[in-house]
């Protein structure tokens, strides 16, 4: 079946480091939206991605789709405590149902 | 608050027996999704409802079922529980049925400890 691929599942990071998740398809994506799911909370969405090379910033968040629209990558600068939890991608094969990805999870080190 | 209710947040039950969880959507919006969410796991798809009418399949079993009612509200029903069965169960709701431009509200779901 479809499946989208997410690295890496665990990071953790100094405080002030950066972070970078990625995700990848063998196959051409429709689109690709981010979400981002708290310690003990539900995944709340970010951002959607559409276009081929498109990126987008979220004050300290960039997310980036690939060229060929088969992967996509999360990147954070200089982590903060507020940082902490998984990031998901869920990616649209064009069958218009969302596969999330296994999910990254962030733990920062004080 | 994403405006997605569901009950109960907390279930526990014993192997065989029968639950029922329960989702109202945002105002407005016309999908219900159901995901499962085992202990450090991903999110897996289960089932999509539009507007009354089953969506979209996923890795659902056969011991479990769903359906959305007029009001749109969406009830999900495991039967016959397995321990393994244990997890957090999510419920979204978007306002059109296709994943293109379509965001994904997720309720703060119910934890289910099958004992």
């Amino acid at each position: 079946g479809q499946q989208v691929m997410q690295i890496p599942q665990y990071q953790h990071v100094q405080e002030g480091e950066d972070f970078t998740t990625y995700c990848n398809s063998s196959t051409t994506l429709s689109n690709i939206q981010w979400y981002k799911q708290r310690p003990g909370g539900h995944p709340v969405f970010l951002i959607q991605l559409v276009k081929s090379g498109e990126v987008k910033k979220q004050k300290r968040l960039t997310f980036q789709f690939g060229e060929a629209k088969k992967n996509s990558s999360l990147h954070i600068t200089a982590t903060q405590t507020t940082d902490v939890g998984t990031y998901f991608c869920a990616a649209n094969f064009g069958n218009e149902k969302l596969t999330f990805g296994t999910g990254t999870r962030l733990t920062i080190i004080p | 608050d994403s405006g997605v209710t569901q009950t109960p947040k907390h279930l526990i039950t014993a192997t065989g027996q029968r639950v029922t969880l329960r989702c109202s959507p945002r105002s407005g919006d016309l999908s219900v999704y159901w995901y499962q969410q085992s202990l450090d796991q991903g999110l897996q798809f289960l089932i999509q409802y539009y507007n009354g009418e089953e969506r979209a399949k996923g890795n659902i079993l056969e011991r479990f079922s769903a359906q959305q009612f007029p009001d749109l509200h969406s009830e999900l029903n495991l039967s016959s529980l397995e321990l393994g069965d244990s997890a957090l169960y999510f419920c979204a709701s978007s306002v059109s049925e296709g994943a293109w431009g379509n965001i994904q509200y997720f309720g703060a779901g119910t934890r289910l400890s099958v004992l």
